[in-house]
């Protein structure tokens, strides 16, 4: 059975400084791995997805993920964080033929301070 | 283009009454996707829709819980005799392909709040 662990449940970085939000994953076959964002009250918006290509994936607003088989992670990172960039984010694994549907991880608040 | 619209956005139901969640795909999407999100949780999937069928609702719960994705219309979610337990945040997706490149890209709804007095 496919699942997600997502490390750390709030984050919190200074404006300017490195985000790293962290995911594992555990999958019986290839996986296709996402990560999500949800600011408040809405619904979740894709930053950015791995599907077996290459494994460092750029997405929107500057983040980008790296996609290590040998340590099942797809951590998400940003090199200089964005007041803006406070939000809920979630990681996410499906196998290649179920489509839509995923196993989301708890998810991680991510916290920007000025 | 319109977004995923889902309607109410916030619906506040006693024990025992029904509660009734709609789902407007994105224009040319034909796969709709419900999750539900309790507090302080990721979210959960609970079935997968084409028009007309329900081709997955292994993450719905077997009573009370049902789903359907009319030829014309939204998406609707119906939870009959609510419990306290109910109350969650229920969000529905839409893509355009069920798989391929576009696999889990869906683009979601801003969610239908349910709160169970």
């Amino acid at each position: 059975a496919q699942s997600v662990t997502q490390l750390g449940s709030h984050v919190s970085v200074s404006e300017g400084a490195l985000v790293l939000l962290r995911c594992n994953y555990s999958s019986s076959v290839p996986p296709y791995l996402f990560w999500y964002v949800q600011y408040p009250n809405q619904g979740l918006q894709l930053l950015l997805k791995y599907t077996s290509a290459a494994t460092l994936v750029k997405g929107i607003n500057g983040f980008e993920a790296e996609f290590k088989k040998s340590e099942t992670s797809f951590h998400l990172t940003k090199p200089s964080a964005h007041m803006s960039d406070a939000a809920e984010y979630f990681c996410a694994v499906s196998e290649g033929n179920q489509g839509g549907k995923l196993i989301f991880g708890q998810g991680t608040e991510l916290s920007v301070k000025p | 283009n319109a977004g995923v619209m889902q309607n109410p956005r916030h619906l506040v139901r006693r024990r025992g009454q029904e509660a009734r969640l709609r789902c407007s795909p994105m224009k040319g999407h034909s796969h709709v996707y419900w999750y539900r999100q309790l507090p302080e949780e990721g979210l959960k999937f609970m079935v997968y829709l084409q028009k007309e069928n329900i081709i997955d609702e292994s993450g719905m719960p077997k009573e009370r819980f049902s789903a359907e994705f009319p030829k014309e219309g939204p998406s609707i979610l119906r939870i009959q005799q609510v419990v306290r337990g109910d109350s969650a945040a229920y969000f529905c997706a839409s893509s355009p392909l069920a798989g391929g490149p576009n696999t889990g890209e869906l683009f979601f709804g801003e969610g239908s709040r349910l709160t169970v007095l």
